[in-house]
């Protein structure tokens, strides 16, 4: 199955500033997910947006989803130490997900 | 509290060896799925369930086997015939499989296999 790519492979910000992340895919979608990874450590899911919504909010994250580029984006406001992890957009094709290459996000205190 | 618990969380394997990882969850979920993770890629479905004694090849499927006999456990072989094993594998489950569209999938804390 496709996957998708993110950008950027990398981020390092400072405590307080604000994350954006960028995955875009090649097919239509039914949906599209955003999951956070802890070093060693399982995929928790964030954020479900489906292919009708354009925007989503949860706590401090904001998720876009534009279908006529074929691309999401994640902003993780205020940022902390705790949000330090990989973030994975994935993306459900016939009934499956799959999984970009993911950013990796530091945040400095 | 309802999760999936993966064991054990690390695994050697020698050569010609077959190696089996556990899965369980208690989330009475109808699907689960295995995913294989290299370092600094996404994951790689290698097999799936969408309900008891049924399952499906995934995207990279070869040189490994799955059972699925009861509706919580869905244990994932690595055969002698996976020439490259060294990965974290990650197990998850879901609601139903049709129900990609609208849920989540739930991950356990993966298992590291490495060769000897």
């Amino acid at each position: 199955s496709q996957q998708g790519e993110e950008d950027p492979q990398a981020l390092s910000i400072q405590e307080g500033e604000n994350a954006t992340m960028n995955c875009s895919y090649k097919t239509s979608i039914n949906n599209l997910q955003w999951y956070r990874q802890n070093s060693g450590r399982g995929l928790v899911h964030l954020i479900l947006i489906r292919s009708n919504e354009r925007e989503k909010h949860s706590g401090r994250l904001r998720v876009t989803l534009d279908t006529s580029k074929k691309s999401s984006s994640l902003l993780i406001t205020a940022s902390r130490a705790a949000d330090t992890a990989s973030y994975f957009c994935a993306f459900v094709n016939d009934y499956k997900l799959s999984f970009g290459a993911g950013t990796t996000v530091t945040v400095r205190a | 509290d309802g999760g999936i618990t993966q064991s054990p969380k690390y695994l050697f394997r020698k050569e010609g060896q077959n190696v089996t990882l556990s899965c369980e969850q208690n989330l009475n979920h109808d699907a689960m799925y295995w995913y294989r993770q290299d370092p600094g890629q996404g994951l790689r479905l290698i097999y799936y369930s969408q309900i008891v004694n049924d399952f499906q090849k995934g995207d990279i499927a070869e040189g490994y086997s799955v059972s699925r006999e009861k509706k919580e456990s869905f244990p994932l072989t690595v055969t002698s015939a996976q020439k490259n094993p060294t990965a974290f594998y990650l197990c998850a489950s879901s609601i139903g499989f049709r129900e990609t569209s609208n849920q989540p999938q739930h991950f356990g804390d993966g298992t590291r296999l490495s060769i000897l």
